[in-house]
């Protein structure tokens, strides 16, 4: 089964709007980590936003925030007044504690943001 | 700033040629990963090491191989490249201290096109 889920190839969101890009994860672990990674077009990985399986609240970092719901094990990462800049592709990934060597990704998401 | 850099931004062999693709850190990581990634499948982990000398298989090892001799580089190895491993490799490293909330850090990948 797939570990990392993000069923959104591409998406396109309007200047100065919100977009939420979705992830759900499976694991059995008690205890993982949940992040998102940004990719331009040039090819670095930069990264996001981290929440973590005990974090009670809901990540946040500037304008990016994670919308964790721990039962539905979903991590949709919400971007807020979209840029232009923003435009790139977007992978959510865990890493469990029971096996903290290894990350899992998803297939990511591709988003344009139109002017 | 901490780093992780790879010897080449692109990389063009031929058919049947061994490949080097190096990786350093400069934050004294324990783990270095490296993946590949193709379109619509996300990033797939080929081998990764948490120590020096020690390796682990990932989900795509086949037709590659992989050496640490010291802590800060880990060195992916194509021993006879073939056209289906075009791809952009991806080197990364984190740390183990902290369990599962330390990301990974990333270099700026290496576009290899095999001919």
């Amino acid at each position: 089964a797939q570990k990392i889920t993000q069923t959104q190839p591409g998406m396109f969101v309007q200047e100065k709007e919100a977009v939420t890009l979705d992830c759900t994860y499976d694991t059995s672990d008690q205890s993982y980590g949940l992040f998102w990674y940004k990719q331009p077009s040039s090819g670095e990985m930069i990264f996001l936003i981290y929440q973590g399986s005990y974090d009670e609240q809901n990540a946040t970092e500037g304008r990016y925030s994670l919308n964790f719901q721990k039962a539905r094990k979903s991590a949709n990462l919400v971007i807020s007044a979209s840029q232009l800049g923003d435009s790139a592709m977007y992978f959510c990934a865990m890493r469990e504690k029971g096996n903290f060597n290894k990350f899992y990704f998803g297939s990511g998401t591709k988003l344009n943001v139109k002017p | 700033d901490v780093k992780v850099t790879q010897s080449s931004r692109y990389l063009v062999k031929r058919t049947g040629e061994k490949v080097f693709l190096e990786c350093v850190q400069d934050m004294d990581h324990e783990n270095m990963f490296w993946y590949r990634q193709d379109p619509g499948l996300g990033l797939r982990l080929i081998y990764f090491s948490y120590d020096v000398k020690m390796k682990e298989k990932g989900d795509i090892p086949e037709g590659y191989s992989v050496s640490r001799e010291k802590k800060e580089r880990f060195s992916l190895i194509l021993e006879s490249a073939s056209t289906n491993q075009t791809s952009m490799y991806l080197c990364a490293s984190s740390s183990t201290s902290g369990g599962a909330d330390n990301e990974q850090f990333f270099g700026p990948g290496t576009r290899l096109t095999v001919l």
